[in-house]
């Protein structure tokens, strides 16, 4: 079965460079959400997008932004990047966002190291 | 106090018995819980989800749900050294946010 597809899956930027990162979701899940996990941290959510509208912010940074397209997959693009960005970024998605019943699948994750 | 707590651990189990591991949340509106393995290194993977009291059992896998008493727990019999990973318990709280806890670490002794 198809997964969630995350591009690049390593990534070495200098400080104060741009990344971008790309998450194409399970086909027909609608909802996209983006976490950021550092090292021997749990994951701790940035933002979701349902239908291609904003659905929720957590922790993201006002140097990231990101957005979810027409064909459902989304891109978190990071400015000014900082060491403590390095960490792996994972992407996930789901039907119809967090109602009852619904599951998230994530995808391999972005390893993102900044240097 | 974090809305989702699991014990950092590491629990310690030997092989071939029954790891317990533990999860409190602190919304009563929580309606959806979910236990997610991941490797270092690696994505977290959906292990059970429970939505309701009760038992849910998969496998060598059962959830245990208790709202009344806030918390949700992962039974796993008949542990096996593949199953060493870290454990994160997950709910969907009443804002129907995912709220993650900061994971048990288990390692099973050959």
């Amino acid at each position: 079965a198809a997964g969630v597809i995350q591009s690049p899956r390593h990534l070495i930027k200098e400080k104060r460079e741009t990344a971008t990162l790309k998450c194409y979701p399970i086909p027909r899940h609608d909802t996209v959400y983006w976490y950021q996990q550092g090292p021997g941290q749990d994951p701790q959510f940035l933002i979701s997008f349902y239908e291609k509208m904003q659905s929720d912010k957590g922790s993201i940074p006002d140097r990231f932004s990101a957005q979810q397209f027409s064909d459902y997959h989304s891109e978190l693009n990071m400015s000014s990047l900082e060491l403590g960005d390095s960490a792996l970024y994972f992407c996930a998605s789901s039907q119809g966002g967090h109602a009852v019943g619904n599951t998230i699948y994530f995808g391999e994750g972005s390893w993102l190291t900044v240097v | 106090q974090k809305e989702v707590e699991q014990n950092s651990g590491p629990l310690s189990v030997p092989e071939g018995a029954i790891a317990s591991l533990n999860c409190t949340y602190s919304d009563r509106g929580s309606q959806s819980f979910f236990w997610y393995r991941q490797y270092s290194g690696k994505s977290p993977e959906l292990i059970m989800s429970i939505y309701s009291n009760g038992d849910k059992e998969d496998g060598r896998f059962t959830a245990q749900l208790n709202k009344a008493s806030q918390y949700v727990s992962l039974l796993i019999r008949d542990s096996q050294p593949s199953d060493s990973a870290t454990y994160l318990c997950a709910v969907s709280n009443s804002n129907y946010q995912l709220i993650w806890g900061a994971g048990t670490k288990l390692i099973i002794k050959p």
